[in-house]
């Protein structure tokens, strides 16, 4: 069974550009979260769909959205971007709507703003 | 944001048992302990989860508090492989299927 994938893994962007990011959950699985991981603020919670509804979102500015599609593969971008963007973007996919399940995480997106 | 409360490191011997606590004394009756850990350039991984029983796995034991305000996972022989970052969270009913990390207990592993 394929784990979560996520493209690009690498990707560098200058300041003001526009960056959207892919993630495909794990076949049959409908809950897809993303996160944002820094050196100074840790992984923190960006926003979480579960079939193509955004259910919650972090605490982020709206540059920050996301979608997710009816084969449950979701998108994030980030428009305007900042030096501060500069991070280890990870999405997890999860089988149900459920905490009594575990989730599934990707490698990661690695975003260098300059 | 369900808090959890674990040291910023710990150190443990190759091949000894390492026992990794975390505190949620605001933990409520539906909230689920999770465990993940992070491996240095990849993303978390689970390891363990419960609700009020202690719970094992062929990673690790899970040992709960009888009022649940505390946890503990256990690795039972450590290994090289076990040096990551450990997340203890709690997973509320309320608040969707993500995950509110905290600052983590970075282990080290000693040969």
């Amino acid at each position: 069974k394929a784990g979560v994938t996520q493209t690009p893994r690498y990707l560098i962007k200058t300041r003001g550009q526009q960056v959207t990011l892919s993630c495909s959950p794990i076949s049959g699985h409908r809950s897809v979260s993303w996160y944002q991981q820094t050196p100074g603020q840790g992984l923190q919670f960006l926003f979480e769909y579960f079939s193509e509804t955004q259910r919650n979102k972090g605490n982020f500015p709206g540059r920050f959205s996301g979608r997710q599609f009816s084969n449950s593969r979701s998108e994030m971008n980030v428009s305007t971007l900042e030096l501060g963007d500069s991070a280890l973007y990870l999405c997890a996919s999860s089988p149900r709507n459920t905490m009594n399940t575990e989730a599934f995480f990707g490698q990661g997106t690695r975003l260098t703003v300059v | 944001d369900a808090k959890t409360t674990q040291p910023n490191s710990m150190e443990s011997n190759e091949e000894e048992p390492v026992h990794l606590p975390c505190n949620h004394s605001t933990i409520s009756g539906t909230d689920y302990i999770h465990w993940y850990r992070q491996l240095p350039s990849q993303g978390p991984e689970y390891v363990i989860h419960g609700l009020t029983s202690n719970v094992n796995n062929r990673m690790a034991s899970l040992a709960i508090a009888e009022d649940r305000k505390s946890s503990t996972l256990i690795l039972h022989r450590a290994t090289l492989r076990d040096a990551a970052v450990y997340y203890c969270i709690l997973r509320r009913t309320n608040t969707g299927n993500q995950f509110y990390f905290g600052t983590g207990t970075s282990l080290t592993v000693i040969p």
